[in-house]
């Protein structure tokens, strides 16, 4: 079983539009980061959560951590095509854990 | 250079062939590690090293033999590896001290082997 479950797993939308991905699991996380990894690259870190509730703005980006600490999504509002990649969540179970859990990853493509 | 940069970036090698992955990090950092990222699985850590101390090995063969001589440099000593060893080989560094896991990688090191 995965700790943590992102979806959806493809996502192909036309550029403007908006969507949102998910990662989900039945364990508490300390924190949690969304990467994003573009082909032939290594994955890169957006954004750090820390506080269930929390709410962090990246331009169009906008991620949340689930109150309960279990959860996060990510929204990104009016798609360009350099969103396109493979946005992964990963999740510490502590602080100072130098083991983080990595999500399934949500592949985006965005259209022109 | 900055960041974290890993060579080389694509290596082809057979079964019976002994080969180096290198990464070095110019971020200060002193944690360092070994990820596998192969197709339709979430990223697998292999090796943790916590200034130059192994602190993590997750069941992995022994035809993979990490090393790091110091808080910069990492390597990952490959032989007699298996078509399923295929994959891209990530390396990370990390603060150790009050950090919230934050992993900055390098770009990856594609391995195939025939």
């Amino acid at each position: 079983t995965q700790l943590l479950e992102q979806s959806p797993q493809f996502l192909s939308i036309q550029e403007g539009e908006n969507l949102t991905v998910y990662c989900n699991s039945s364990s508490v996380f300390s924190s949690l980061q969304w990467y994003r990894q573009e082909p032939g690259e290594g994955p890169v870190l957006l954004v750090t959560v820390v506080t269930g509730g929390e709410v962090k703005k990246l331009k169009r980006l906008t991620f949340q951590f689930g109150d309960a600490r279990k959860d996060s999504s990510l929204h990104i509002t009016a798609a360009q095509t350099g969103d396109t990649g493979l946005y992964l969540c990963a999740g510490a179970l502590s602080f100072g854990n130098e083991k983080l859990t990595f999500g399934t990853g949500t592949r985006l493509t965005i259209i022109p | 250079e900055t960041g974290v940069t890993q060579t080389p970036r694509h290596l082809v090698m057979g079964m019976t062939n002994k080969k180096s992955l290198k990464c070095e990090q110019h971020l200060g950092h002193n944690a360092m590690y070994w990820y596998k990222q192969s197709a339709k699985k979430p990223l697998e850590l292999m090796f943790v090293y916590n200034f130059k101390e192994q602190t993590e090995n997750n069941s992995v063969p022994s035809r993979f033999s990490p090393e790091c001589p110091n808080s910069s440099h990492l390597f990952l000593h490959l032989h007699t590896l298996q078509p399923e060893d295929s994959a891209l080989y990530l390396c990370a560094s990390s603060q150790k001290e009050g950090n919230t896991g934050e992993l900055f990688f390098g770009e990856g090191s594609r391995l195939t082997v025939l």
